[in-house]
């Protein structure tokens, strides 16, 4: 079954270290997206990219780091630099057309103490 | 600007009708979007419309959209316990296609 996989589920980190959310995709997509979700907010774009090889900053980039390598693959990395990075992470793929939906993620939900 | 607003809360009787409501800024949207969020899930897409519809009806859901208002509303007929969720309104845009705007969710509570 095709589909959009982030893992894992729960991420539990030390303030100062880096750490990189998984997101993977067999829908032959090119467009990939992370999103952040915190309470009472809506969400908001971390970074995307349209083709392999390509990224753009989205409007919370700040502390984030991104990777496109493979077409399947979108890897987030939170950066020590992040300054408030407990917060629900969505990723999502979509094929470059705008009459289509976005498939999402199930969510990590990192926690950082 | 690209802002799109909700109410956060939501509570109705089961069998009831729901309606959740967005009004967004910017009249370049081409899709408008209704995601279904269940706790600890990621989004689920229940339905979208085109920016020149006025409305779209989908089983249970009816999306109604007053472009001159910049309003969109998703109504949830005989809402049941499992409808319980957080539902965002989304937009991409004609300028834009790269990326959905949404809004700030709207927790549903349905009660017996």
């Amino acid at each position: 079954d095709g589909g959009i996989t982030q893992s894992p589920k729960y991420l539990f980190r030390k303030e100062g270290q880096n750490v990189t959310l998984s997101c993977e995709q067999n829908l032959n997509h090119d467009a990939m997206y992370w999103y952040r979700q915190d309470p009472g907010q809506g969400l908001r774009l971390i970074y995307y990219s349209q083709i392999v090889n390509d990224f753009q900053k989205g409007d919370i980039a700040e502390g984030y780091s991104v990777s496109r390598e493979k077409k399947e693959s979108f890897p987030l990395t939170v950066t020590s630099a992040q300054k408030n990075p407990t917060a629900f992470y969505l990723c999502a793929s979509s094929s470059n057309r705008v009459d289509t939906e976005a498939f999402f993620g199930q969510g990590t939900r990192l926690t950082v103490v | 600007g690209e802002d799109v607003e909700q109410s956060l809360f939501l509570s109705v009787r089961e069998g009831d009708s729901s309606v959740i409501n967005c009004t967004y800024t910017d009249s370049s949207s081409t899709y408008l979007y209704w995601y279904k969020q269940e706790p600890g899930a990621g989004l689920q897409l229940l339905t979208y419309i085109f920016s020149n519809m006025d409305m779209k009806q989908d089983q249970r859901l009816t999306v109604l959209l007053n472009k001159k208002d910049k309003h969109l509303s998703l109504r949830i007929a005989d809402t049941q316990t499992g409808d319980s969720a957080i539902y965002f309104c989304a937009e991409t845009f004609s300028y834009n296609t790269d990326k959905l705007i949404f809004g700030t969710g709207t927790r549903l509570q349905v009660f017996p």
